[in-house]
């Protein structure tokens, strides 16, 4: 069983949809979550953390389960623009006591017209 | 540099052929990763430093690979004998203390094609 798992997609929405994305961890030591925007052939960038309490920015919301081991992220209002792929990432201590932040395999997210 | 950087941005390699991937990160980071990202699927996790110590390269694939940060600044990773299925972007990040070492900030990687 993979570390982070996610529905690799494709989604297509219309401009306009809402839709989201879930994602579930194994480690249950895992200490910090995030979510990561890939847009094709781009490198990864931060999208947003995720905490216990949810937290919201903008048309993003992400939002943590930790006795369910699951993340979300919701997105309002789809824009063309948002069509991307979304990493799922997990950081827990590894090897040695550093950060080992793990990816998921990513969601991709296409938005119409 | 304003950002990470990675260099070559494309090498191809023929089977057995070693190969040399940079990566120089931005000013100060202490923290510096290295990722394999297959096509479709998301960056996997090589090895980690913080500054030039190397304390996790638990996911070096073999013993093919190496990497190091002898100056804790720039990084190479090392590809010998190079194998067909070594093709893929390799990804460089670093991260520094103020954003908990869990902030990534990605070069554009290097992809490797090997025939």
């Amino acid at each position: 069983r993979k570390e982070v798992e996610q529905d690799p997609g494709p989604f297509n929405v219309p401009e306009g949809a809402t839709v989201a994305f879930n994602c579930t961890y194994s480690n249950s030591a895992s200490q910090s979550f995030f979510w990561y925007r890939q847009d094709c052939r781009k490198e990864p960038k931060l999208l947003m953390s995720v905490y216990s309490s949810g937290n919201e920015d903008g048309r993003f919301t992400a939002q943590l389960n930790r006795a369910s081991q699951y993340i979300s992220l919701l997105i309002r209002d789809s824009k063309l623009s948002d069509s991307a792929t979304y990493l799922c990432v997990v950081n827990a201590l590894g090897a040695g006591g550093g950060n080992k932040l793990t990816f998921g395999t990513g969601t991709q997210l296409k938005v119409e017209l | 540099g304003a950002g990470v950087s990675q260099s070559p941005r494309y090498k191809v390699a023929k089977r057995g052929q070693d190969v040399a991937l940079r990566c120089d990160p931005i000013s100060g980071h202490v923290s510096l990763f290295w990722y394999q990202q297959a096509l479709g699927q998301g960056p996997e996790f090589l090895t980690y430093f913080q500054n030039e110590a190397q304390l996790d390269k638990s996911g070096l694939p073999s013993d093919r690979f190496f990497a190091e940060r002898p100056e804790g600044s720039v990084s190479t990773l090392k590809i010998q004998r190079t194998q067909q299925e070594d093709s893929a972007v390799y990804l460089c990040a670093s991260s520094s203390l103020r954003d908990s070492y869990e902030k990534l900030f990605f070069g554009s990687g290097t992809q490797l094609s090997v025939l």
